[in-house]
């Protein structure tokens, strides 16, 4: 039962324009939402969160949206560069245990 | 090293066979996950301690799996009589005091496991 949802697998956006990942999810006691990064043959690694009273973050480039009401939140990196091309994994808890959602693959062209 | 270091980075084991994954994690990190990586899947929670206490270990998929941390400090996950279906990389994660609660974990580079 996937409390986490990633829908789409993959996204590419050209260097320095806006890149969009979204996420949704179904438990509403989820204390903390959090946004990993992860490249080849690496572990994942932490990019941003977001406590669930707030609806926005903001971490230079690095922009995380909550909405609440429609269990939903995104990431927003502007601008978009080659470095950012990886798996970014949307995470979610309500304690200590991280869900995971399935990841999509972002690829920045120059 | 400076961050958590597993080993051994790629396993591969023929079905029936036991294996041990060593996990170091952050030098004064109290708290140490591990989570498992199924192939086009995000990671899921396996189990967690807090020094060498295992709090929970509600994850683990199967009685053939088991973790220890006896000192507090360096962790292995055992899986005995490996199937096909524990092919996947095996994440170690660590964090240290007051952060844990955010979410916040530091990933090792995870150990491949291949059951052939």
């Amino acid at each position: 039962d996937q409390q986490v949802k990633q829908n789409s697998p993959s996204l590419s956006v050209q260097e320095g324009r806006i890149s969009i990942l979204n996420c949704d999810y179904t438990n509403s006691m989820f204390d903390y939402f959090l946004w990993y990064k992860k490249y080849p043959a690496e572990g994942p690694t932490f990019l941003i969160s977001i406590s669930s009273i707030k609806d926005k973050n903001e971490d230079g480039r690095f922009t995380v949206f909550l909405n609440k009401s429609a269990k939903h939140l995104s990431l927003h990196i502007v601008p978009s560069q080659p470095g950012d091309s990886a798996v970014y994994f949307c995470a979610a808890n309500s304690g200590y245990a991280l869900n995971f959602g399935k990841g999509t693959s972002l690829l920045v062209t120059p | 090293g400076a961050g958590v270091s597993q080993s051994p980075r790629y396993k591969v084991a023929k079905r029936g066979q036991d294996v041990a994954l060593r996990c170091d994690p952050i030098s004064g990190h109290v708290s140490l996950f591990w989570y498992q990586q199924a192939l086009g899947q995000g990671p899921e929670f396996l189990t967690y301690f807090q020094n060498e206490a295992q709090l929970d270990k509600s994850g683990l998929p199967s009685d053939r799996f088991f973790a220890e941390r006896p000192e507090g400090s360096v962790s292995t996950l055992k899986i005995q009589r490996t199937q096909q279906e524990d092919s996947a990389v095996y994440l170690c994660a660590s964090s240290s005091p007051g952060q844990e609660w955010a979410g916040e974990l530091f990933f090792g580079e995870g150990s491949r496991l291949t059951v052939l």
